[in-house]
């Protein structure tokens, strides 16, 4: 059964700071990886989006990477901003299920 | 291009109802699903609809049905709720493919409470 974990759960850095979000899953049957973007009782933005066969994504600050044969990804935002502030969740295209499974997300505070 | 609605934001219900939510998705896609947000168990997968019929099912019980209309909108409902069916319920679309393989799009979510 796939498991997807975030870690850590929550995480505070002074505005400015680079950080790296960790995200770790146990089936390496997958479509893909993605990062959504969760603001407090919104809905999901969606961020980036892995392909198996990739080994990273960019956009603007964010860059995400993956290593299906160790079940792990990473999130890197660059010169982190207070409006970068927010619940960053991980979820991985299982190629068994075809589903979409979430890991429980790192909440972020970007203190100014 | 609108993004995805959801109607309505929110509603209060009382042990043993129904509800019905709705979900009109992004004009063009054809695939929409289903997740329940709670603070314990996280984003969990419900169901998928592609060209009104159900692709994926998630593991709830017969409580939770969904179906989905020729102009690809869809609706979800729960009968007999229960304390335990609170919660954020987020509705996705996605041009072809499910949430598995395409890139979903989110709507701000239907806030459900069962007191």
């Amino acid at each position: 059964k796939q498991e997807v974990t975030q870690i850590p759960a929550a995480l505070s850095v002074p505005e400015g700071e680079n950080l790296v979000l960790n995200c770790s899953f146990t089936d390496s049957a997958i479509y893909n990886l993605q990062w959504f973007r969760q603001d407090p009782g919104k809905g999901l933005t969606s961020l980036l989006l892995i392909q198996s066969s990739q080994r990273e994504q960019t956009s603007g600050r964010l860059n995400a990477s993956l290593d299906k044969s160790s079940g792990r990804s990473t999130l890197y935002i660059a010169a982190s901003q207070p409006g970068d502030s927010a619940t960053y969740l991980c979820a991985v295209g299982s190629s068994n299920t075809g589903k979409l499974i979430f890991g429980q997300g790192t909440t972020l505070q970007v203190k100014p | 291009k609108a993004g995805v609605t959801q109607t309505p934001r929110y509603l209060i219900k009382t042990r043993g109802q129904q509800v019905t939510l709705s979900c009109s998705p992004i004009s063009g896609h054809r695939s929409v699903s289903w997740y329940q947000q709670t603070p314990g168990q996280g984003l969990q997968f419900l169901f998928e609809y592609f060209s009104e019929t159900q692709r994926n099912k998630g593991n709830f019980p017969g409580r939770f049905s969904g179906r989905q209309f020729s102009n690809s909108r869809s609706e979800m409902n729960v009968s007999t709720l229960e304390l335990g069916d609170s919660a954020l319920y987020l509705c996705a679309s996605s041009r072809i493919g499910g949430g598995a393989t395409d890139t979903q799009y989110f709507g701000p979510g239907t806030r459900l409470t069962v007191l």
